[in-house]
């Protein structure tokens, strides 16, 4: 069984500090990685992809990949309270199309 | 901004009765899927649809649940004998690629509750 492990929350930090998320999978064979943002209600809306290893920035956003450490992180800098949702790791497997969640991370920026 | 447009948005149906969700993907989209999320739980994979045909699916995809593209814009989920624990929202994604470039669009959802 393939898993996506999360810290479910809540994550509270001040507005204007750095939010850092993690995930960690199970599957090596995994190529393509993603954050989405989830509003209470909503449905998932993507904020960033990751395929190599390293760091990709867009915006506030820096999502980080480590493929030996299985690991994915997100840092959201300069963080607003419209920031405040769960924040979702999804993972494909290479040669798949299928894309596998974590539970998410509820974060709370507060004013 | 394209987007997927999901059908309805609120669904309560009986115990054993048949529901139809429908979704019309992003037009230049090739790779359609459908997702469920109990409340509280994970975002979980049901079945993936390219070129009129089921691509994988998932164990909760049983013989209950069929998907069809009975037309160039629509894509629907059937669910055949519904039971309480389908209680779920039901959200359709679509992609360019299957390779995960670009990830997935998803549609606003359809909230199905089962009584």
């Amino acid at each position: 069984q393939k898993e996506v492990e999360q810290n479910s929350g809540p994550l509270s930090v001040p507005e204007g500090a750095i939010a850092s998320l993690n995930c960690t999978y199970s599957d090596r064979g995994s190529q393509s990685f993603f954050w989405y943002r989830q509003y209470s209600g909503k449905s998932p809306e993507l904020i960033m992809s990751i395929y190599s290893n390293g760091d990709k920035e867009d915006g506030r956003f820096t999502a980080q990949l480590n493929k030996a450490s299985q690991y994915v992180s997100l840092l959201i800098r300069d963080s607003q309270p419209s920031d405040s949702a769960t924040y979702l790791c999804a993972v494909m497997d290479g040669g798949y199309q299928k894309v596998t969640f974590g539970i998410g991370t509820k974060l709370q920026v507060i004013p | 901004e394209p987007e997927v447009t999901q059908t309805p948005s609120h669904q309560v149906t009986q115990m054993g009765q048949e529901v139809i969700l429908r979704c019309v993907p992003i037009s230049n989209h090739l790779y359609f899927y459908w997702y469920r999320q109990i409340l509280g739980q994970k975002v979980e994979f049901l079945v993936s649809f390219y070129n009129n045909e089921i691509s994988e699916k998932s164990e909760i995809f049983d013989d209950q649940f069929s998907v069809e593209r009975p037309d160039g814009s629509n894509f629907t989920l059937k669910i055949r004998s519904t039971k309480l624990e389908d209680s779920a929202m039901y959200f359709c994604a679509s992609s360019q690629t299957g390779t995960g470039t670009y990830g997935y669009t998803f549609g606003s959802g359809t909230r199905l509750t089962v009584v």
